[in-house]
This record gives structure tokens, sequence and C-alpha cells, in this order.
């Protein structure tokens, strides 16, 4: 499965987009980009996931580039309650999510 | 939908005793458990991925004899972790997916923290 690279930290203030980048060049077709968060001391939890085109739910909006080498995950109004480190997964046919380090998030009021 | 239960979320134990893990999808039948391992301020490590009535296929590196898995029906995987150490110390948290080559997203649950004393 391709590895990403995601910034260690951001910071975003209360209320403001929040647009986490991820890198992953090494994707190959068949793999789908998913984004995870973890709260303090609690199992991931799944935000979305997407091949190739540009995703959207409740949570947050999943933008792929057209070559898939990198992604942005937006939350649109970022909250206190998203401070989070967040995940982004490149996971292939074998079913397994192999985690990074991911980007710890900071929403200050 | 799509919860999955973990039972207990924290248990102390003595060294040298083993501790059992439960991992439950409470909505929908899981072919697939993972089981991963969180050390502090650490990522999560993949331990083992285990299929429903079949053995668990473990990292390298995971010693498959001390870390015991079972997913003996769809919706039921345990971790038993055999004579803990110290070193065991650790919060283990699992997932579930409805088939392995699934695009579908595994579900994690609320992890067990794990200190050995």
């Amino acid at each position: 499965d391709a590895k990403t690279t995601q910034p260690t930290s951001m910071d975003c203030a209360e209320g403001r987009a929040a647009n986490l980048p991820c890198n992953h060049s090494t994707i190959s077709g068949n793999e789908y980009v998913y984004w995870y968060r973890q709260i303090h001391s609690q199992g991931p939890q799944y935000i979305i996931h997407g091949l190739k085109n540009n995703e959207t739910n409740e949570m947050a909006s999943l933008i792929i580039t057209e070559d898939r080498k990198s992604s942005t995950l937006i939350l649109p109004h970022a909250t206190l309650r998203d401070t989070a480190v967040y995940y982004c997964i490149v996971k292939g046919y074998t079913g397994k999510l192999i985690f990074g380090q991911g980007t710890t998030l900071q929403v200050k009021p | 939908g799509a919860v999955v239960s973990q039972h207990p979320s924290w248990v102390i134990c003595k060294s040298g005793t083993s501790v059992k893990i439960e991992c439950r999808s409470l909505d929908f039948q899981a072919t697939t458990m993972f089981w991963y391992r969180q050390f502090p301020k650490q990522s999560l490590m993949l331990m083992a991925t285990s299929n429903e009535g079949s053995k668990a296929t473990y990292e390298q590196g995971v010693e498959k004899d001390k870390f015991l898995i079972n997913h003996a029906s769809l919706t039921l995987s345990t971790l038993t972790v055999t004579s803990a150490h110290p070193e065991d110390s650790s919060f283990y948290i699992c997932s579930a997916i409805t088939g392995a080559g699934s695009t579908s997203p595994l579900h994690f649950g609320n992890g067990t923290r794990l200190t050995v004393t």
C-alpha cells in the first residue's frame, strides 16, 4: 500500500475552514484515499474516502488532484471539538489500514 | 450504523497474568477484523488481521504465541495477551470490515487501555 506524507501539525481558527494536505505520490490505480481522525484516548473515527472524484459528506470534503498524487481534507467550519490527529491513509486490495504519524490539528478560539 | 464495541475499556493486571479483550461488531457482520496497538505519543501499529473461521495473520515482529487472536464468529474477535509484562502496557484497538477486499471503511472500537503492574 502507498505511503503518505502529512505535515506534523497545523493550527486553525475556530469557525474557519481547516485544509489538511496529504501527499501520496506512489498511489496506484486501485488504491483509495481514506481520512480518519483520533481524538485523545479514543479509537479512530472514519471521516471520508475517495478514489479519484471529489467527495463530500456531513463531516468534510475530500479534494483529490487529477493525477491522484495528493489530496486535501476540508473541514468547512472548524470547531474546538475538531482538535485531533488526522490521518490520511491509502488502502489497497489487502484491506489493511497502515497509519502514519498524521497531522495534529489544533483549533483555536 | 457500523458500531464496533470493545470491552473492557481499561484493565489493570499483574505481571504474568493473561488478559482477554473482546471486539464486537454490533450491527453488521465482520468477516475481517484488525487489531492495533498504540503507545503514548505514537501512531497506531497494526498487529494482526483476523478472518472469521481461520487463523490470524500477524505482522512482522508480533509474537503470535503471546497475542492470541480468536475470530470465532462474524461478530466477535478476541485478543488475549498471555503472560503480560509491563512492556505490554498499551492502548489496544480493534477495527472491523465486512470484507478484506472491500472498499468500505474500517470502523474502530474505542480501545482498551491495558496497564500491567
